[in-house]
């Protein structure tokens, strides 16, 4: 059984495009998170969800809107993208003990 | 400067060797520190939390020094299947329980 999932593994799309990123929890968690993994390796967080409320909304450009229809998903919406967009994006949720747990990750190439 | 600093590497160890990782954050109000591993073109995965008292799971130790404010690492009798970049994780609940990664340090272990 995988813990978090998401889809999908490897997205490929043209600059200016608008692309959707799936995420789904099966371990029960209430908080859920999206990163994003620059070509430096840097993980940067962007947004976090507790119970499906907004909690962190870093600096990231309004073409960027997460979406939670329940606890056990957070979806990202990525609209208008940009070159500077292609990076892997990690979705992750969180445990009791505040450690976290990630999926496999998104690897987006915009050309 | 950055919340968490991590020194790069690479590091570069013959199997059997011990070595050390240390990482600094720069907020003392930070209150949960985890160390993550992660391989080649993978998630981050929790290797271990670390405790004020320090806490120690088989072939690694893991140190906290809040007055200088760093963590440390150390992987005793290293094997091959050590070999990838550890990641330094703070967590600051004044800043609404968001996480901040180090850079990772890449640890190569040498046949």
């Amino acid at each position: 059984d995988t813990a978090v999932s998401q889809t999908p593994k490897y997205l490929v799309t043209q600059m200016g495009n608008d692309k959707s990123i799936k995420c789904e929890q099966n371990l029960g968690h209430d908080t859920m998170y999206w990163y994003k993994q620059d070509s430096k390796k840097f993980l940067k967080i962007m947004f976090s969800y507790n119970n499906k409320e907004l909690i962190i909304n870093e600096t990231v450009p309004n073409r960027f809107s997460p979406k939670s229809p329940d606890k056990a998903h957070l979806n990202l919406h990525i609209n208008s993208l940009e070159l500077g967009d292609s990076a892997v994006y990690f979705c992750a949720s969180g445990g009791t003990y505040n450690e976290q747990f990630f999926g496999p990750g998104t690897r987006l190439t915009v050309l | 400067r950055k919340e968490v600093e991590q020194d790069p590497g690479p590091f570069n160890v013959p199997e059997g060797a011990t070595v050390a990782f240390n990482c600094t954050y720069s907020n003392s109000a930070s209150q949960s520190f985890f160390w993550y591993r992660q391989d080649c073109r993978k998630e981050p995965k929790l290797l271990m939390s670390v405790y004020s008292s320090g806490n120690e799971d088989g072939r690694f130790t893991a140190q906290l020094n809040r007055a200088s404010q760093y963590i440390s690492l150390l992987i005793r009798d290293s094997k091959l299947s050590d070999s990838a970049t550890y990641l330094c994780v703070v967590n600051a609940l004044h800043t609404g329980n968001q996480f901040y990664f180090g850079t990772g340090t890449s640890l190569t272990v040498i046949p």
